[in-house]
């Protein structure tokens, strides 16, 4: 079974402000990880992914996360937010070896930026 | 490349009628999944089709169901509505060829339920 642990609903930043975003999982097998953005009335788009190998992942619009195996974390972080990184970010989690498609999604958090 | 297609985008429908949501891949993925977002219990897995057979599963009542064209397009229809069945319904296609790959996602359909 897996679940995903997003803490807070809604964060605010002034613009040029590090942006944190915390993701913690469960999950009774190794697994792969995401982040995804969802704009006002549009689909979800894929920032970034951790499947194996580099623990520190390079997203989309300077994002990054890092995935803490000993502290079941994949938080998301970028140096500076912008105004347009104002959004709805979703952290998922697939098992290892299992159906990229079925992803369990955490709440998500409502990013706003403040100029 | 066109992205993923999902028509229409807005419904409203009624308590006890029933419902189909259409949605056309990428060109040359296989795998279309759909999803349920509301505000209560946000994005929840429906079910995937590959090539036509339903491949995953998730824990949503019998009501819900769909299907995939040869042509890799897939429908879902909800069947005897009920008022918590409005939300905004998500599909994402992909290869289907590997758990490491990327899902795309539709806009989707928001569906309301009076």
């Amino acid at each position: 079974a897996q679940s995903v642990t997003q803490l807070g609903s809604h964060v605010s930043v002034s613009e040029g402000a590090l942006v944190l975003l915390r993701c913690n999982y469960s999950s009774s097998v190794p697994p792969y990880l995401f982040w995804y953005v969802q704009y006002p009335n549009q689909g979800l788009q894929l920032l970034l992914k951790y499947t194996t190998g580099a623990t520190l992942v390079k997203g989309i619009n300077g994002f990054e996360a890092e995935f803490k195996k000993s502290e079941t974390s994949f938080h998301l972080t970028k140096p500076s937010a912008h105004m347009s990184d104002a959004a709805e970010y979703f952290c998922a989690v697939s098992p290892l070896g299992g159906a990229n498609s079925k992803l369990t999604f955490g709440k998500g958090i409502t990013l706003s930026v403040r100029p | 490349k066109a992205g993923v297609t999902q028509t229409p985008r807005y419904l409203i429908k009624t308590r006890g009628q029933q419902v189909t949501l259409s949605c056309s891949p990428i060109s040359g993925h296989r795998s279309v999944s759909w999803y349920q977002q509301t505000p209560g219990q946000g994005l929840q897995f429906l079910f995937e089709y590959f090539s036509e057979t339903q491949r995953n599963k998730g824990n949503f009542p019998g009501r819900f169901s769909g299907r995939q064209f040869s042509n890799s397009r897939s429908e879902m229809n909800v069947s005897t509505l009920e008022l918590g069945d409005s939300a905004l319904y998500l599909c994402a296609s992909s290869s289907g060829e590997g758990a490491k790959e990327k899902l795309f996602f539709g806009s989707g359909t928001q569906l309301s339920v009076l």
